[in-house]
């Protein structure tokens, strides 16, 4: 069965990095477009970045525009979202998602707490 | 920047339909998917490419495209439909998501 599980999360002070990862499992992680949203507590769904499948296209949200930075490695099915200079409002449940147009598979979700 | 206007909260009684709408510019000019959450857990796709139903979702599930909205419908609705839906398109380079929109069984 194809997943994806996120880690990396925790709790940062305001300014801080973090970087999370998303490890694709029981799906040719090399052929899909992959995406992190994120849902802060109580709130709607916010996307964040997208990358294709060779991250050849990459594209961000205004909010976190020049601040993450999104990347993969496909020999180890790995996607990552390097997150610096964060904000209290980025705290959040972090998601990646595979993109067939559509997202059609997502992981259970990592929380980032950006606090001091 | 593209916004998705969905309506906060929908309220349905158990057997009856539940239409959820979703409002964007020129969004029948788009594909929209929907996906269904419910308290901690994952967002799960429920409708993409506006009508289409992934495996394993029910057929009283369904979607429409037309004009500037999008909408859900649930017809026969369960216990187990009550969760907050979102809908999504592709504008501009960016993904975005509707506000979201819980719907109650009563």
């Amino acid at each position: 069965e194809a997943q994806l599980e996120e880690s990396g999360g925790g709790l940062v002070t305001p300014g801080g990095s973090l970087r999370l990862s998303c490890e694709a499992s029981e799906f040719t992680f090399s052929t899909y477009a992959m995406n992190w949203v994120r849902q802060a507590p109580g709130k709607g769904l916010e996307w964040v970045s997208s990358i294709d499948s060779a991250s050849n296209s990459i594209f961000y949200g205004d909010s976190v525009k020049g601040r993450f930075t999104i990347s993969r490695d496909n020999a180890k099915n790995l996607l990552f979202l390097q997150m610096n200079s964060l904000r209290v409002e980025d705290t959040a449940v972090y998601f990646c998602a595979r993109d067939s147009a559509e997202f059609d598979l997502w992981g259970q979700g990592t929380l980032v707490t950006v606090s001091s | 920047s593209y916004e998705l206007t969905q309506p906060p909260s929908v309220s349905v009684s158990p057997g009856q339909t539940a239409s959820i709408t979703c409002s964007g510019d020129n969004l029948g000019d788009k594909y929209v998917s929907w996906y269904q959450q419910k308290p901690g857990q994952s967002p799960v796709l429920v409708i993409y490419r506006d009508t289409k139903r992934p495996s394993g979702i029910p057929e009283r599930i369904s979607g429409s495209n037309s004009g500037n909205t999008a909408t859900l419908t649930i017809t026969g609705t369960q216990a187990v439909d009550e969760a907050d839906y979102y809908c999504q398109a592709w504008a501009s380079r960016l993904y975005v998501f509707g506000s979201g929109t819980k719907v109650t069984v009563l």
